[in-house]
């Protein structure tokens, strides 16, 4: 089956614009999470998605950061006026939550980021 | 909320060896420990993960185990082969939620 997917794989804007990040979870996932990661380091959270609401959005860096979820699948992360330091790979996961707990989380091939 | 401690950042082995990576973790309610590889350039996948009713899961020569006592998770591999150099990152997640903390990751270089 598809996994999750991200679109564009690759966006290269000029600092002070307005972009925006697309992500297709996998059908039926109701959990999905934004993360960032820079050049060689972790995976910090930014957002997460139940459903339609985010119950969790402690981890956006600024007020420029946005996310929303519409029809419990596809996510849009919008980053506006970008700056330097917002270079990075966006990815995208997706997770099926079931009565147990948590289950594995599918990553996408995230959105590389460059500010120039 | 909780956090997520790994060890070491980065370890290297001669191949053949045995690598071990451990997390720590603080909130006793979390019950999902789930460990993910990430090779340069690509997204992370998941290689194991164990709940918290369980002390340790096998999969070949991959092992996770658990102490719930203590708060702490270990991957455990054997045999390295060079194809297991990667970044390897823990994580926890918390029963009522499906909120994930990560850990800072490992580099783990496995030298032929």
């Amino acid at each position: 089956g598809a996994g999750v997917s991200q679109s564009p794989s690759n966006k290269v804007t000029e600092k002070g614009k307005d972009v925006e990040l697309r992500c297709d979870p996998i059908s039926g996932h109701t959990a999905l999470y934004w993360y960032r990661q820079s050049l060689g380091q972790g995976l910090e959270f930014l957002i997460y998605f139940q459903g339609n609401s985010a119950p969790d959005k402690s981890g956006l860096p600024s007020d420029r950061f946005s996310a929303e979820r519409t029809g419990g699948s596809v996510s849009t992360l919008t980053i506006q006026r970008t700056q330097q330091e917002d270079s990075a790979v966006y990815l995208c996961a997706s997770s099926l939550k079931t009565s147990g707990g948590a289950n594995e989380q599918f990553f996408g091939p995230g959105t590389r980021l460059t500010v120039l | 909320g909780e956090n997520v401690e790994q060890h070491p950042s980065t370890l290297s082995v001669q191949e053949g060896d045995s690598a071990v990576i451990k997390c720590t973790y603080s909130d006793s309610a979390s019950n999902y420990f789930p460990w993910y590889k990430q090779e340069l350039g690509k997204r992370p996948q998941l290689i194991i993960d164990i709940r918290s009713n369980v002390g340790e899961k096998k999969d070949q020569r991959i092992a996770v185990t658990l102490n719930k006592t203590a708060k702490h998770f270990s991957l455990h591999i054997t045999e390295t082969q060079p194809e297991d150099s990667a970044v390897y990152f823990c994580a926890a997640s918390l029963f009522t939620f499906n909120k994930f903390y990560f850990g800072s990751g490992t580099k783990l270089n496995v030298k032929p």
